[in-house]
């Protein structure tokens, strides 16, 4: 089936400094997503992305939509503790159905 | 809005029980999405609905898995004959109606199932 690479798998950093992920996939997709799943809880949506070369915001997030809609990255700038979590891509294949990729796990360092 | 929600959240049976998971959308929402979570394999889509009616279960594992959505705000996964590998968290997500497909997914808090 179709499968999303993400990476890296995890991230330890130090509290203030920047962070970067991304996603890529052998597939076209006609829209990116990127979600962040804490501990006991499900994912929820950060960002949407629905154009190629896309590049939207949201607070300290920033992510974009690959150019040859095969990618995605997903940047944190000045991370605080509250950004610890998985962070998932997920890429929509047709009308309905997502595939998310395996996470990149963000631990930040006080 | 009290958001997805899901029971129970923790479930431990032993092999070969019969397993029965539930989910209430968020009301108005007419897409119900049931995902199973593991370290192996990630998050994974199982089956939808749009409007009660499955349309894709391509991802369901098994026939030992079944899903029902018997009205609008209430959905189940079960699970007949459950086996240690079904051990997972199973999460429960709306959508509601846009032009756009279903990207905005909200998902309820998940059901840690342990089969011993």
């Amino acid at each position: 089936g179709q499968q999303l690479n993400q990476s890296p798998q995890s991230m330890f950093i130090q509290e203030g400094e920047d962070v970067s992920m991304n996603c890529t996939s052998s597939s076209i997709f006609n829209t990116w997503l990127w979600y962040k799943q804490e501990p006991g809880e499900g994912p929820v949506l950060l960002i949407a992305l629905y154009k190629a070369g896309e590049l939207t915001s949201n607070g300290r997030l920033t992510a974009q939509f690959g150019i040859t809609r095969k990618d995605s990255f997903l940047n944190i700038s000045a991370s605080i503790p509250s950004d610890v979590g998985i962070y998932f891509c997920a890429g929509r294949l047709g009308a309905q159905k997502l595939v998310f990729g395996q996470g990149t796990r963000l631990t930040i360092n006080p | 809005d009290a958001g997805v929600i899901q029971s129970p959240r923790h479930e431990v049976t032993e092999m070969g029980q019969e397993v029965t998971l539930r989910c209430k959308p968020i009301s108005g929402h007419d897409y119900l999405f049931w995902y199973r979570q593991t370290m192996m394999r990630g998050l994974e889509l199982l089956i939808y609905f749009n409007n009660n009616v499955p349309i894709d279960d391509s991802g369901m594992p098994e026939d030992r898995f079944s899903a029902k959505m018997p009205n609008a705000s209430f959905s189940t996964l079960k699970i007949q004959p459950s086996e240690p590998r079904d051990s997972a968290v199973y999460f429960c997500a709306s959508s509601p109606p846009t032009v756009l497909g279903t990207d905005t997914q909200y998902f309820g808090p998940g059901t840690r199932l342990t089969v011993l």
